[in-house]
């Protein structure tokens, strides 16, 4: 059971260059989300989409797009990178929505390097 | 407005020992709370989850957290420390029905030989 796959692993982008990265779960899972990982600030989301369809912006969206293409595949897009959006990319998907408890599964990460 | 806060950025503690990762939190509603541990270069894995059947909650690889509401803490701990047990672990929080988590900045535990 593979859980959360993203990819790629790494990345190194130069300024103002366009990338995608893919996260993709095999848990039926309702809710995806992005975060990104700097040192000392823990997780911070960036855009999460509650169920197939729609999505919603996190507490740092600036300079990201999502798309949620269907209930498995979640991709973010940073249409012009900056050295600021050098950081770890974790994707996770989680099985509730609303009320519902529910914890969240995480991806191995995407380590992007912007120079 | 629902926030997390780790007391301790580093804790060090001897091969054996106990181990205290402290953790407040802030929650207009019935939170749900979590602990995650991340080794180098890995993803986040669960280690243990609060949904209100009991206060004190048993979690892998031998830790526990108890919640306290009337000091709005959820301290994490473990009675014999391994070298094993190194790593970074945050504090996660889900007040009542909303659809993220909210993390803490981190503590990173250090096991001494």
């Amino acid at each position: 059971n593979a859980g959360v796959t993203q990819t790629p692993k790494f990345q190194v982008l130069k300024t103002g260059q366009s990338m995608t990265l893919q996260c993709a779960q095999d848990m039926n899972h309702n809710s995806m989300y992005w975060y990104r990982q700097d040192p000392g600030m823990g997780l911070r989301l960036i855009y999460y989409s509650a169920s197939e369809g729609t999505t919603d912006k996190g507490e740092v969206p600036n300079g990201y797009n999502v798309s949620r293409l269907n209930k498995r595949e979640f991709s973010l897009r940073l249409e012009s990178a900056a050295p600021s959006q050098t950081s770890v990319y974790f994707c996770a998907s989680s099985k509730g929505t609303g009320g519902q408890i529910s914890e969240a599964f995480f991806g191995q990460g995407t380590r992007l390097t912007v120079v | 407005a629902q926030s997390v806060t780790q007391l301790d950025s580093h804790v060090s503690v001897s091969e054996g020992t106990p181990v205290l990762l402290r953790c407040n939190y802030s929650s207009s509603y019935s939170p749900s709370l979590f602990w995650y541990v991340q080794h180098p270069n890995k993803g986040l894995q669960l280690l243990l989850k609060y949904t209100s059947a009991a206060t004190l909650v048993k979690g892998i690889n031998g830790f526990e957290a108890e919640f306290k509401k009337s000091e709005t803490s959820f301290h994490l701990t473990k009675p014999s420390a391994h070298m094993s047990d190194a790593a970074e672990y945050f504090c996660v929080v889900r007040p009542g029905s909303a659809r993220q988590l909210t993390f803490g900045s981190g503590t990173q535990l250090t096991v001494l030989p």
